[in-house]
């Protein structure tokens, strides 16, 4: 498997109280990814780095922001919480042996906004 | 933008019974093809890969696709299925050529019961 953590790996918080979802990985690999899994909608890309200090907008990245200061981690902040981010959040890489274009996936985060 | 469709929310099959997921996807060019497995409470697991060239591929855990144009499809299927393959499904689609690092997406997923 894949070396990618995620921290915490369940969180409940309240609305309007920011929150920092970590994910570190110990490939070396260029590209990271945060998605959002829900029932309904499979899962969507909220934010990709391609690089430190490198990083673009997903599908979904309203109330959000990332950041990217080495390589191994990416961070996920949510500015401030609301209900609709009730979520559980998946970091993913790529850009290792097998290429750009196959993704990894951590364990998840299970973030419940109260 | 690229789209994909999972028609089957949920499938059941009894233990030792084939299986074919469906996968439809809708894209100007032929796109880079993905099928993954999430099992309760996991992350994903890559199943297997289209890029080009043969277009019936082969995948871990005995699994296999077959990608084909003229239905903009990729079917995952398995010859007999085990308990152990219970799990949820999505397909995933990545536009070809945008020069590294892709933004995979995501089919809603197909709920896999499987019945003893």
């Amino acid at each position: 498997d894949a070396g990618i953590t995620q921290s915490p790996r369940h969180k409940v918080t309240e609305t309007g109280t920011p929150v920092t979802l970590r994910c570190h990985q110990t490939e070396n690999h260029r590209y990271m990814y945060w998605y959002r899994q829900d029932p309904g909608h499979g899962l969507r890309l909220i934010h990709y780095s391609y690089g430190v200090k490198d990083t673009d907008k997903g599908e979904v990245s309203d109330g959000y922001s990332v950041s990217r200061s080495k390589t191994e981690d990416f961070l996920l902040t949510l500015e401030s919480a609301t209900s609709s981010q009730t979520s559980v959040y998946f970091c993913a890489i790529s850009g290792g042996a097998s290429g750009a274009y196959e993704q990894y996936f951590g364990p998840g985060t299970r973030l419940t906004v109260t | 933008a690229q789209s994909v469709t999972q028609p089957d929310i949920h499938i059941t099959v009894s233990e030792g019974a084939s299986l074919e997921l469906r996968c439809n996807y809708s894209y100007g060019a032929t796109p880079y093809l993905f099928w993954y497995v999430q099992s309760p409470g996991q992350g994903l697991q890559l199943l297997l890969k289209y890029f080009s060239g043969d277009t019936l591929v082969q995948g871990i855990k005995g699994f296999e696709a077959e990608f084909k144009r003229s239905q903009s499809s990729f079917n995952l299927r398995k010859p007999s299925v085990h308990w152990s393959d219970a799990a949820e499904y999505f397909c995933a689609v990545a536009p070809w050529g945008t020069g590294g690092g892709n933004k995979l997406t995501f089919g809603t997923g197909t709920q896999l019961k499987v019945e003893l």
